[in-house]
């Protein structure tokens, strides 16, 4: 089956670095891509989704001048967390998708801790 | 607002009964709604998925039940098996591939 890929799976920062996630499709096109966080024992909340070479869509209360979406290909969306804070520590997932519903693949999630 | 509604945290069941996690939503667009495992520090895999226009979807030892009416849907999993142990997501869309998701419910199946 399709494979979606997410690098680091695990990252732990100093307050106020910069963390970047990607996240890529290994056998498909992904013409869209979606960013969630979970944290613990809640549900994934989706932040943003982003179509190839166009701008993220963000939700609401999320705040993109500090979520970062880049969507350069159609094989790998980038997050960045900017001047991270212990807050933004959780469990970021992107899911990739080729087409339709039935074609939504998610990666393996990135747990950040920012200390 | 949470348009997807796992009420049910968790959920303990023996091997070999059957386990029944259910999900609630009021969004009447949803016609499309899927289930996904989770397995700690990993992404949710995808499980079984049901249109608006069914009532039932049957994959195996998973079945998925849908009533429009009441806005409810459910997973059977029968027989359980210690290796299903994980949280399971309620998940639903509207149209395209943006899903909202319920809470998750943690599965254990004692051996």
């Amino acid at each position: 089956g399709a494979v979606v890929s997410q690098h680091p799976s695990w990252v732990i920062c100093k307050s106020g670095t910069s963390v970047k996630i990607e996240c890529r499709s290994l056998d498909f096109q992904a013409t869209t891509m979606f960013w969630y966080r979970q944290f613990p024992k809640q549900s994934l909340m989706l932040m943003a989704t982003s179509n190839e070479g166009s701008k993220a869509t963000y939700e609401q209360g999320v705040e993109k001048d500090k979520f970062l979406i880049n969507h350069a290909s159609l094989t790998l969306s980038t997050l960045t967390v900017t001047s991270a804070h212990p807050e933004d520590s959780s469990f970021y997932i992107c899911s990739a998708s080729g087409g339709g519903i039935g074609e939504l693949f998610f990666g393996e999630g990135s747990r950040l801790t920012v200390l | 607002d949470q348009q997807v509604k796992q009420n049910s945290p968790s959920l303990s069941v023996q091997e070999g009964r059957i386990s029944i996690l259910n999900c609630d939503y009021t969004n009447s667009m949803f016609d499309y709604f899927l289930w996904y495992k989770k397995y700690p520090a990993e992404g949710p895999t995808f499980l079984i998925s049901i249109s608006s226009i069914k009532d039932k979807n049957e994959d195996g030892r998973f079945t998925v039940f849908l009533n429009k009416s009441a806005k409810h849907l459910s997973l059977h999993i029968v027989p359980s098996q210690p290796g299903d142990s994980a949280v399971y997501f309620c998940a639903a869309s509207g149209g395209g591939s943006r899903l909202t998701f319920g809470e998750g419910t943690q599965l254990t199946v004692n051996p």
